[in-house]
């Protein structure tokens, strides 16, 4: 069974204070890994795609990385407008279009 | 182009009743999705389809929940009777399903069951 797990539950930063987030997976085979950005009282909303090991995508203060079992959500200089719960899923090559996430990180950047 | 567009936003009702929640997906994407989110169990996905045919809605909860999608520009997610546990926030999402990983996600239908 497909499983994503993230960590920290909860991040709380200075503006200016990088870090990262991450998110750990088990799939048999993954076709691929993305962030999403969710806002209360919103929907998520799409960030990133990462298809193989190795592959590095960025936006503004954001990258994302992805290796064999987890990838990172790295966050440079963080500004109070980034706070937001950023979540993790992956697409299992056996489940066709089936998305399964994580249950997320909430990260609060204080100005 | 409008977003994906879901309705009511909120829903209050009592246990017994029946719920009916609607999605209109951005027009020209070929899939749909409904997912269901708690603070408990995070996004779960319910049911997709695919040019309007249900795919795979082995996240249906019971026999108590059901989901149509009558054409490309709507579908319903239905649940009767409703119980407190489905209080929940439900998403629909749409995408183009050759370009796979952005899923499109409406604002959400707020439901608590009393």
């Amino acid at each position: 069974e497909d499983q994503v797990t993230q960590s920290p539950e909860a991040l709380r930063l200075q503006e200016g204070e990088s870090s990262s987030l991450n998110c750990s997976y088990t799939v048999s085979g993954l076709r691929g890994l993305f962030w999403y950005r969710q806002d209360p009282g919103k929907g998520p909303e799409f960030l990133f795609t990462l298809y193989s090991a190795g592959e590095e995508k960025e936006k503004e203060r954001l990258k994302a990385t992805l290796t064999k079992k987890e990838s990172f959500l790295h966050i440079t200089a963080p500004k109070p407008e980034d706070s937001a719960t950023y979540l993790c899923a992956v697409q299992d090559r056996r489940y066709g279009q089936n998305f399964v996430f994580g249950p997320g990180t909430r990260l609060s950047v204080l100005p | 182009d409008a977003g994906v567009i879901q309705s009511p936003r909120h829903e209050v009702t009592e246990m017994g009743q029946e719920v009916t929640l609607r999605c209109k997906p951005i027009s020209g994407h070929d899939y749909l999705f409904w997912y269901r989110q708690t603070m408990m169990r995070g996004l779960e996905l319910l049911i997709y389809f695919n040019n309007n045919v249900p795919i795979d809605d082995s996240g249906m909860p019971e026999d108590r929940f059901s989901a149509k999608m009558p054409n490309a520009s709507f579908s319903t997610l239905k649940i009767q009777p409703s119980e407190p546990r489905d209080s929940a926030v439900y998403f629909c999402a749409s995408s183009r399903g050759q370009i796979t990983g952005e899923l499109f996600f409406g604002e959400g239908s707020r439901l608590t069951v009393l």
